[in-house]
């Protein structure tokens, strides 16, 4: 079983439209992630979920909204999508708020054209 | 803000070859992590580092904690294809209520059987 699997792997759209990101951890962690990884690879935070609370959200575009239904699931719904969000987003969890053991999904690979 | 440098940022050597491979930051941080990042997948956690001057192996792996807290190396030793991949040094930010890692622009490895 995959531990922190995320939907769809590849997602091609049109500038302007909306699309959704899921998310789903079976570690029973209480902290998930979302990170974002440009074209030159480099990873940076976007938000972070504490057993549904949001405790991070890094100056990202509030047309980026996520959402945990509960601990287990943490999902990612970008609103009028714009050339730059092209990017692979990263979904990751860890056990604790306070632990730098991230376990990280395969990742989505967001083309907007 | 805290941010991480990473040199070489890519490498091409030869299968057998020892690599290595550094992080460093103009700040202190009280833990240093290294993940690698297979091609189409997300980042793995390799080794954590706690203490300054640590040293750590993981198999053909050993990763080091800079006396400073400032730096941090990892070498691989005897390189195999399956190495291929790039390399992320990250970094615990400790706040008031959470911790955060953020993450090195990376170190991408080829190896030529």
């Amino acid at each position: 079983d995959t531990a922190v699997s995320q939907t769809p792997k590849y997602l091609v759209t049109q500038m302007g439209n909306d699309k959704s990101i899921k998310c789903e951890q079976n570690l029973g962690h209480d902290t998930m992630y979302w990170y974002k990884q440009d074209s030159k690879k480099f990873l940076k935070i976007m938000f972070s979920y504490n057993n549904k609370e949001l405790i991070i959200n890094e100056t990202v575009p509030n047309r980026f909204s996520p959402k945990s239904p509960d601990k287990a699931h943490l999902n990612l719904h970008i609103n009028s999508l714009e050339l730059g969000d092209s990017a692979v987003y990263f979904c990751a969890s860890s056990q604790a708020v306070r632990n730098e053991k991230l376990f990280f999904g395969s990742g989505t690979q967001l083309s907007v054209l | 803000g805290q941010q991480l440098n990473q040199s070489p940022q890519s490498m091409f050597i030869q299968e057998g070859e020892d690599v290595s491979m550094n992080c460093t930051s103009s700040s202190i941080f009280n833990t240093w992590l290294w993940y690698k990042q297979d091609p189409g997948e997300g980042p793995v956690l390799l080794i954590a580092l706690y203490k300054a001057g640590e040293l750590t192996s993981n198999g053909r792996l050993t990763a080091q904690f800079g006396i400073t807290r400032k730096d941090s190396f990892l070498n691989i030793s005897a390189s195999i294809p399956s190495d291929v991949g790039i390399y992320f040094c990250a970094g615990q930010v400790k706040k008031t209520s959470y911790d955060k890692v953020i993450f090195g622009p990376g170190t991408s490895l080829s190896v030529i059987p």
